[in-house]
C-alpha cells in the first residue's frame, strides 16, 4: 500500500514552462518534505513544511502544504534544464518523525 | 569527509551470499538512517540509529537484515543469505541529532545486486 500518492510520475516539458507536482495521501502528516535526487546520488532535501496551509518559497520552486495536512504541492515557474531531475516527497507522522513515508517520485526532464 | 560516505559504491553478489554495506555519516552527527531503494520506488524505511542503539528497526524486512553502529559512528548493514529481491540501491542518512527537525542528509547510496 503505497501511503504517499504522488502525480504525474513522469513530466517532460521545455524550458520556461511551468509545472507542478502533487503529493497526496488519506493520512495525516505532522510535517512532510520535498526531495531532489539526481542519477548516481542520494536525494537532497529541498524543504519541510510542518504546518497546514503553509507556503515556502525557493527561489522559482513554490511548495504549500494542505490545510488538512494531508497533501502537499511543488510548483515550478519558469523551468530550467537544471532542474531536471526526480522530485520526492516524504511524510512523517506524530509520534515517529524519524520514519519517513515517501511516494514514487515524480521523474521531470526539462528540455533545452 | 564532508559528507555522508557510503561503500562500497556498487556490489554485485551471488544469490545466497553474505554481504556487507558500509555508512560513514557526517562527523558529529548521532542519528543514522538506512534506506533501500528500488527502481522506480521512493526510498524505503529499514532502521534509525541513536548513537550506538537502534532506535527503530521495525522497516528491516527479515531477519537475514542486521545493522550495527558499535562505536556510534559508522554504521554496518549486513544482508545474510542474499536473495534476487535484495537487488537495490541502499542508502544511508545522517543527521546533527534526535531533534525533528534535524535535516537528514543522504550518501549516494549502494547498488547492490543480487545475481
Amino acid at each position: 500500500t503505497q501511503l504517499l500518492e504522488q502525480s504525474p510520475q513522469f513530466l517532460s516539458i521545455q524550458e520556461g514552462e511551468n509545472l507542478t507536482v502533487y503529493c497526496n495521501s488519506s493520512s495525516v502528516f505532522s510535517s512532510l518534505q520535498w526531495y531532489r535526487q539526481e542519477p548516481g546520488e542520494g536525494p537532497v532535501l529541498l524543504v519541510t513544511v510542518v504546518t497546514g496551509g503553509e507556503v515556502k518559497k525557493l527561489k522559482r520552486l513554490t511548495f504549500q502544504f494542505g490545510d488538512a495536512r494531508k497533501d502537499s504541492s511543488l510548483h515550478i515557474t519558469a523551468a530550467q534544464p537544471g532542474d531536471t531531475g526526480l522530485y520526492l516527497c516524504a511524510g512523517a507522522h506524530a509520534g515517529n518523525n524519524r520514519k519517513l513515508i515517501w511516494g514514487l517520485g515524480t521523474s521531470l526532464a526539462v528540455n533545452p | 569527509g564532508a559528507g555522508v560516505s557510503q561503500t562500497p559504491s556498487n556490489k554485485v553478489t551471488e544469490k545466497g551470499k553474505y554481504v556487507e554495506l558500509r555508512c560513514d555519516p557526517i562527523s558529529g552527527h548521532t542519528a543514522l538512517y538506512w534506506y533501500r531503494q528500488s527502481l522506480g520506488q521512493g526510498p524505503e524505511f529499514l532502521i534509525y540509529f541513536q548513537g550506538t542503539g537502534a532506535a527503530d528497526d521495525s522497516g528491516l524486512p527479515n531477519d537475514r537484515f542486521f545493522a550495527v553502529r558499535p562505536e556510534g559512528s559508522v554504521s554496518t548493514l549486513k544482508i545474510q543469505r542474499t536473495e534476487r529481491g535484495d537487488s537495490a540501491v541502499y542508502l544511508c542518512a545522517s543527521s546533527l541529532g534526535p531533534s525533528d527537525s534535524a535535516e537528514a542528509f543522504f550518501g549516494q547510496g549502494t547498488r547492490l545486486t543480487v545475481v
